[in-house]
């Protein structure tokens, strides 16, 4: 079955920028009609969606991030990836992959999650 | 302050049927097909429904939803202990041109 996995820097001072990738197994990251979304969760509290980045290279990202996040995918790893910049405290969250199978602009429906990876932003 | 808005807390006993409430506008839930989440302590948040309405293999039929204008609603039947989570609703916003989520709310099984 397909599966998602994150991985990077659990530490990232302030001002830099955090970056993070997801592997995907049990399946190709180009096949399918698929949205492939970054989500983050602070501690104690609830989702914030980050961006995504449809399969064949159109992104959407939260407004509210202005232009501080970037989406990319890597199609040879099966990987998709996110940098934030100039980060700060307010940016420390657990960080989830997912895709989205709705396969329509303006649906979201998340069925594949990541474990989450914890990022604090300290200097 | 999210843009969809649920209650923080709901509650149930054992066999009761819980709803839980989440109010959005034209833009997003008025106009765009709701996806609900249930996120066990320390884990990653699972598709509950999709498409307003649609359960994805696997889920229980003891959880439906379902839209009216710019709201929505999950309802959980035969309320159960493993049912305590937070639940996430979901939806696209015209306005925003994203995704957004509710606050989430904190399921007891008492």
């Amino acid at each position: 079955q397909v599966q998602l996995q994150e991985s990077g820097p659990g530490l990232v001072k302030p001002s830099q920028t955090l970056s993070l990738t997801c592997t995907v197994s049990g399946a190709s990251i180009s096949s399918g009609t698929y949205y492939w979304s970054w989500i983050r969760q602070p501690a104690g509290k609830g989702l914030e969606w980050i961006g995504r980045m449809y399969t064949a290279g159109s992104t959407n990202y939260n407004p509210s991030l202005k232009t501080r996040a970037t989406i990319s995918i890597n199609t040879s790893e099966n990987q998709f990836s996110l940098k934030l910049s100039s980060v700060t405290a307010a940016d420390t969250a657990v960080y989830y992959c997912a895709r989205d199978v709705a396969g329509s602009y303006y649906q979201a429906a998340f069925d594949i999650w990541g474990q989450g990876t914890v990022v604090t932003v300290s200097a | 302050q999210s843009v969809l808005t649920q209650p923080p807390s709901a509650s149930g006993t054992p066999g009761q049927r819980v709803t839980i409430s989440c109010s959005g506008r034209k833009s997003n839930i008025g106009s765009n097909p709701v996806s609900w989440y249930q996120q066990l302590p320390g884990t990653a948040p699972k598709l509950l429904i999709y498409s307003n309405d649609q359960r994805p293999s696997g889920v229980p039929d003891r959880f439906s939803a379902s839209t009216a204008g710019p709201s929505a609603s999950l309802a959980i039947s035969g309320l159960q202990s493993e049912d305590e989570a937070d639940y996430y609703c979901a939806a696209w916003d015209d306005s925003l041109n994203g995704v957004v989520f509710g606050g989430g709310t904190d399921l007891t099984v008492l």
